[in-house]
């Protein structure tokens, strides 16, 4: 099956700084990337849709200017948290979809990166 | 706007039992597609099963089942022979138009030996 990498996995800032996590799909073009977050024991909530090329469409109550996402190319989509705070730390997860597939009806899940703000 | 409801935080059954997850939605639209997706310790979401609206016929996948009731927006999830490694959370998830996933809340389920 098609795979989509997170990387990095886990990682720490401290408050005030930015980081930047990447989504890759590795074995095949990603038109469409969505962005979630996720808290302990919680859903997933949608924080944006981004297509190759354009400005990522972002769900309401979710702040553009510090959730930027970059989907540069048809296998890359970045998600930079800018001046990161305790509140920011989450599971953030990425998924990719493949409307050229067979199995365009599906979203393909990376792994998933851990923030944890400081 | 579209919602799935999953109201059964969390179940146990034993293994080679079969148990039953159960997951309402709301939506006013007459295509559209639903999920079950499973999340295990790891995180990662594995998708386990997918039904079509249109299709009357419920979707099978070797262990896993659904019964979809369509007048009753209702789309449960039927694990046979349950085993060890289905623990795991599990969330049933609505699409529309092939746009954006609305995930339900999410069932936790533990196999027991």
């Amino acid at each position: 099956g098609a795979v989509v990498s997170q990387h990095p996995s886990w990682v720490i800032c401290k408050s005030g700084t930015s980081v930047k996590i990447e989504c890759r799909s590795l074995d095949f073009q990603a038109t469409t990337m969505f962005w979630y977050r996720q808290f302990p024991k919680q859903s997933l909530m949608l924080m944006a849709t981004s297509n190759e090329g354009s400005k990522a469409t972002y769900e309401q109550g979710v702040e553009k200017d510090k959730f930027l996402i970059n989907h540069a190319s048809l296998t890359l989509s970045t998600l930079t948290v800018t001046s990161a705070h305790p509140e920011d730390s989450s599971f953030y997860i990425c998924s990719a979809r493949d409307w050229s597939g067979l199995r365009s009806y599906e979203q393909y899940f990376g792994p998933g990166t851990r923030l944890t703000v400081t | 706007a579209q919602t799935v409801t999953q109201s059964q935080p969390e179940m146990s059954v034993q293994e080679a039992e079969t148990v039953t997850l159960s997951c309402t939605y709301d939506t006013s639209e007459n295509n559209y597609y639903l999920f079950w997706y499973k999340q295990p310790p790891s995180r990662q979401m594995i998708l386990v099963i997918r039904q079509e609206a249109y299709k009357q016929q419920n979707a099978t996948e070797n262990r896993f089942s659904v019964n979809f009731q369509k007048a009753a927006k209702s789309f449960s999830l039927k694990i046979s022979d349950s085993q060890l490694g289905d623990t795991a959370m599990y969330f049933c998830a609505f699409e529309l138009n092939r746009n954006k996933l609305v995930f339900g809340a999410g069932t936790i389920l533990r196999v027991k030996s």
